[in-house]
Formats: C-alpha cells, sequence, structure tokens
C-alpha cells in the first residue's frame, strides 16, 4: 500500500488559488488517487480522482506527473468555506482492499 | 447521491457495556468499511466488508466487532466498550471497481465514561 506525505497546513486568502501536493513515491500500477475533503464534525468527502495526466471537475483539477509519484490537488478561487482538512489518497479498490489515510492537510482560507 | 447514515449522531456509554454503532447505505454499494478518528492519528480502518456475511479486519480491530446480515447494513460492535474507544466513528461505502471513491457518513461520536 502506498503511503502519502502531504504539508501539515497551509493558509491562503479568499479569491487565490490552492495547490497541496501530496507524495507517494511507491505507487502502483493499479493505484488511483483520490482527494477527499473534510469540515469538522463531518465525515470525508470525496472531491476528485485520478490515475495520470490532468483531471479537472467543477469544484477542481488534479495534476498528475508522468511517474505519478506525486499529485497535485488544485482550488480555483477559494472562499472562507474551503477552509477544512484536504486528505490524499493512494490505492485500488477491489475485494480486501485496505485504505490509509495521512493526516491531511489543514487549509486555512483568511478573509 | 450516495447517502450513508449512521444511527446516532452522539453517543454516551458506559465502560464495560455492549455497544452497537449502526450503518446504512442506499446505492448498493458492495463494500463497506468503519474507521475511527482521533485528533493527530487521522482516520484508522477498523474492520471492512466486501460482500453481505463477509468481513475483514483492519489496521485496528481489537475490541471490535462487525455484523453484515444485508448489503445495506453494516454493524460496528464494541463488546465491552473501554474509555480508550472514545473516538469518531465513520462508516464508508464504495462500489467494487476499480477506483471508486468513498462515500462517508456524518459519523457517531462514541464517549465511554
Amino acid at each position: 500500500l502506498a503511503k502519502t506525505t502531504q504539508p501539515i497546513s497551509m493558509d491562503s486568502y479568499e479569491g487565490q488559488e490552492v495547490n497541496i501536493t501530496c507524495s507517494h513515491n511507491n505507487i502502483a500500477t493499479n493505484d488511483y488517487i483520490t482527494w477527499y475533503q473534510q469540515f469538522p464534525s463531518q465525515g470525508p468527502r470525496f472531491i476528485i480522482q485520478g490515475y495520470k495526466t490532468k483531471v479537472t471537475n467543477e469544484v477542481a483539477s488534479l495534476f498528475i506527473p508522468a511517474d505519478r509519484k506525486s499529485s497535485t490537488l488544485s482550488l480555483p478561487r477559494v472562499s472562507l468555506s474551503d477552509t477544512a482538512v484536504y486528505y490524499c489518497l493512494v490505492g485500488y479498490n477491489t475485494g480486501g482492499f485496505k485504505t490509509i489515510f495521512g493526516a491531511g492537510t489543514r487549509l486555512f482560507v483568511k478573509a | 447521491d450516495v447517502k450513508v447514515t449512521q444511527s446516532s449522531r452522539y453517543l454516551v456509554k458506559r465502560t464495560g457495556e455492549k455497544v452497537f454503532l449502526e450503518c446504512v447505505q442506499d446505492m448498493d454499494h458492495e463494500n463497506m468499511f468503519w474507521y475511527r478518528q482521533d485528533p493527530g492519528l487521522g482516520l484508522r480502518l477498523i474492520y471492512f466488508s466486501y460482500d453481505v456475511k463477509m468481513k475483514e479486519k483492519g489496521d485496528i480491530p481489537e475490541g471490535y466487532s462487525v455484523s453484515r446480515e444485508k448489503k445495506e447494513r453494516f454493524s460496528l460492535i464494541l463488546e465491552s466498550a473501554s474509555t480508550n474507544q472514545t473516538s469518531m466513528y465513520l462508516c464508508a461505502s464504495s462500489f467494487q471497481g476499480l477506483g471508486s471513491p468513498l462515500h462517508f457518513g456524518n459519523g457517531t461520536r462514541l464517549t465511554v465514561t
């Protein structure tokens, strides 16, 4: 199982673009990269997932270089409501899979 | 939208009690999971199930058991609650396909006194 390393915390201001990078040096061929967002007193919420290159949805983009040993979650024009903990997960999902959630990155958006 | 519902938001139990935490999902997901979340330790997997009546130990199964009699329901059981099991418990579900993301409930905050 691939372990991940993320910054513990980041600060930003409203309207800025925020990039959070996750390192996963021992990612395996079948592994996907998935990002979750968690607000206090709630369960984590799926944001975006990718396998390689770039993925974009209505809330974020995910950049994955060719060697897949890292990935970057990009949040365009953050607002105060984006203050949360962001988790990067690497793994596949078949019967018997396990997940490793790291400590996540605590993003604090200031006015 | 997938809905994962945990039966209680807050629970207070006494040491030695048997505790049941219930989780129901409405999307016909094959996989279901129980995590606990503690400050500084992140989310840790207790048990998971990839089919009815099937279960697999996660990273910290000691002191817990699970039951999955129906596809939509996954129960976590604390046979004899202890104070070190005071925590936030999160249930999740997913399809069994490659890369399927997890869908979480909002958690049960359990306090054992």
